[in-house]
């Protein structure tokens, strides 16, 4: 079974905090995706990965940066929290042809 | 104007009646669609997904792709107060390193037993 994993499902951290959000898969994807999704938004990507090393902006990078050191794992990084990156995170992989993005079961982050 | 346009609900039809949920889009370029349901608290799902133009069935739920009117479509037949999610259209343009995968904005179907 096609597994994605996020490192934790609930986390609160307060404003100014460095915040790490880890995200793993066992599919050998090159593809990685960091989303953010907040009511009436939908899915907004933030960053993308398409090879180790390797990463693009998505359409709201600011504030975002991410680490892609080996290829099962992309990590998402809040430089410096802020109360309106309260959010849900959604890490997802997929093969290079894009047809199937397979999701974690995302991060609730709440920043105070 | 969004690349991809869905109505976000909430819908709410009975038990057993047949639900049509549909997205539109602007770039010409997909060609990959997918179909994906989220459960309140948990991440997407994949339902379907399809290649160009044409339907795909799967049990329950059939998707049909538009290309020249730029339009796609979810049909569940005989819904259940389980396919109560979110369902979010998706697309993208297939193999590149640049490909991502543009969603909509999703929307919330209540089936009401």
């Amino acid at each position: 079974d096609v597994k994605v994993t996020q490192s934790s499902r609930y986390l609160v951290k307060r404003t100014g905090e460095k915040v790490f959000l880890e995200c793993v898969q066992d599919m050998d994807h090159e593809n990685m995706f960091w989303y953010r999704q907040d009511p009436g938004l939908g899915l907004r990507l933030i960053y993308f990965s398409y090879d180790v090393k390797m990463k693009e902006k998505g359409d709201i990078p600011e504030g975002y940066s991410v680490s892609r050191e080996k290829k099962e794992r992309f990590s998402l990084i809040l430089e410096s929290a802020s109360t309106n990156q309260t959010s849900m995170y959604l890490c997802a992989s997929s093969h290079p042809t894009n047809t199937e993005a397979f999701f974690g079961q995302g991060t609730r982050l709440t920043v105070v | 104007q969004k690349e991809v346009e869905q109505d976000p609900g909430p819908l709410s039809v009975p038990e057993g009646a047949i639900v049509s949920l549909n997205c539109t889009y602007s770039n010409s370029a997909f060609q990959y669609f997918m179909w994906y349901r989220q459960y309140s608290r948990k991440g997407p799902e994949l339902l379907m997904y399809t290649y160009s133009s044409g339907n795909k069935e799967d049990g329950r739920f059939t998707a049909q792709v538009d290309k020249s009117s730029k339009y796609i479509s979810l049909f569940i037949r005989d819904s259940q107060p389980s396919d109560s999610a979110t369902y979010l259209c998706a697309m993208s343009g297939g193999y590149s390193s640049a490909s991502k995968i543009i969603f909509g904005s999703g929307t919330r179907l209540s089936i009401r037993p």
